[in-house]
Order: structure tokens, then C-alpha cells, then sequence
């Protein structure tokens, strides 16, 4: 069974300061990896996807994330957040159908 | 503009009631799956359809169920309402299952349950 592990459910940042938002997963075959968004009163949005190749991808917003397979991990980063970044964020896992979503991180980034 | 729409957008029913959420995928998507997402927990997945058949089922009673129709859109029914089955439902639409394509969603149906 496939599961995804968000470690960070609440983080609070002030403008520019970099992120780093945890992602471990769990999967026994090869996986698609997903970071979603959810701004206040909007809906699920995709912010990156990694399917093969290069394991550093590069996402909408200035978002990235590394996928290291050893670390079954698909941290998300941004160099220096914005207020507008303050969203729910959900990493996702599939290997083919349904996602399987993690708890969900709340951001909010203070002026 | 999500793409994918979904109606209504909020319901209100009792405990044993039966509701239908509707759903439209976004242009060209072929597959649609439905979520479910309680307060401050992460979606969890339904059911997908694909050529209107049930292709995956999470692990949801059979009070869940759904259909496709021919024109790619969905339903979800819910009968004999909990408490519980208060939440966001989420539908997503994508091309093809199977695929993991990226999944685009629309804006939910909040039922709440009295």
C-alpha cells in the first residue's frame, strides 16, 4: 500500500526566508510524485510533478523539489518565500491510478 | 478557472439521507476520480472511472458509488448518511488511467451532515 508522510503540519515564515517542506513516501514500484496547493478559498492546484529523469525538478511560483530514492523523500523548496505563498501545501504519490495524498502543510508567511 | 466543475457547491442533509454530487472534468480528460477530504486532513481517494467503469476503489464502504457517463461526466451517491460523511468532495479529471498523469481538481462539494 502507498502512503505519504508531510512531517511539518504547521510552519510559520517571514517574507524571504527560505523553505523546505518534508515529504517521505512509501511505495513498493515506480512512483509519479506530486506537490499540490491550495490557496485560501481556491482549489487544488499542481505546483510540480517528478516522473523520471532528472531528480531535481522545477515547479510554477519558483517552487522546486529533489526526489532521492534512497530517502524514498520529495522535499519541496523555494529559495524566498512570498507573502502569497501562504497556502496548504500536499504532496502526492501514484504508480498509475488513485493519489495518495499526505496530511497537508499549512504555510503562512508574515510580512 | 479550475477546468473541472463540480455542483453544488455546499449540501446540507440528515443522518440516512441519500445525496448526489455531480462533476464535469475539464475539457479533453477522459478519467475522473473522487475524493474525499475531512478538516485538516489530506484528500482520500474514492473511486476512479475510466470508460465508465469503476477502475480503483480506496477503502470506502458501499455506500459510496458512482457512474460515468458517456460524455466523460460523473456522479458520486452517498446513501444512509453518517455523521462522519461530513466533508470536502473533491472530483479530479485527468487523460487516461493508469497513466499518472497530473490530476486537476475541482473546487469541491461541502456537505454537511446534521
Amino acid at each position: 500500500a502507498q502512503s505519504v508522510s508531510q512531517h511539518n503540519h504547521h510552519v510559520i515564515l517571514s517574507e524571504a526566508a527560505s523553505l523546505e517542506l518534508g515529504c517521505n513516501y512509501s511505495y513498493g514500484g515506480t512512483v509519479n510524485l506530486f506537490w499540490y496547493v491550495q490557496y485560501p478559498g481556491q482549489h487544488l492546484q499542481l505546483l510540480l510533478k517528478y516522473f523520471s529523469g532528472d531528480p531535481l525538478v522545477k515547479g510554477i511560483k519558483g517552487f522546486e523539489a529533489e526526489f532521492i530514492k534512497s530517502k524514498f523523500s520529495f522535499n519541496l523548496r523555494k529559495p524566498s518565500v512570498q507573502w502569497s505563498d501562504t497556502a496548504e501545501y500536499f504532496c502526492a504519490v501514484t504508480g498509475g491510478n488513485k493519489l495518495t495524498f499526505g496530511t497537508g502543510t499549512q504555510l503562512k508567511v508574515e510580512l | 478557472d479550475a477546468g473541472v466543475t463540480q455542483s453544488p457547491t455546499h449540501l446540507i442533509k440528515t443522518r440516512g439521507q441519500q445525496v448526489t454530487l455531480r462533476c464535469s472534468p475539464k475539457s479533453g480528460h477522459d478519467t475522473v476520480s473522487w475524493y474525499q477530504q475531512a478538516l485538516g486532513q489530506g484528500p482520500q481517494f474514492i473511486f476512479q472511472y475510466y470508460e465508465e467503469e469503476e477502475r480503483q476503489r480506496g477503502n470506502f464502504p458501499d455506500r459510496f458509488s458512482g457512474h460515468q457517463f458517456p460524455n466523460y461526466s460523473s456522479e458520486l451517491n452517498v446513501n444512509a448518511l453518517l455523521l462522519g460523511d461530513s466533508a470536502l468532495y473533491l472530483c479530479a479529471s485527468s487523460l487516461r488511467t493508469g497513466t499518472g498523469q497530473p490530476q486537476h481538481f475541482g473546487d469541491g462539494t461541502r456537505l454537511s451532515i446534521l
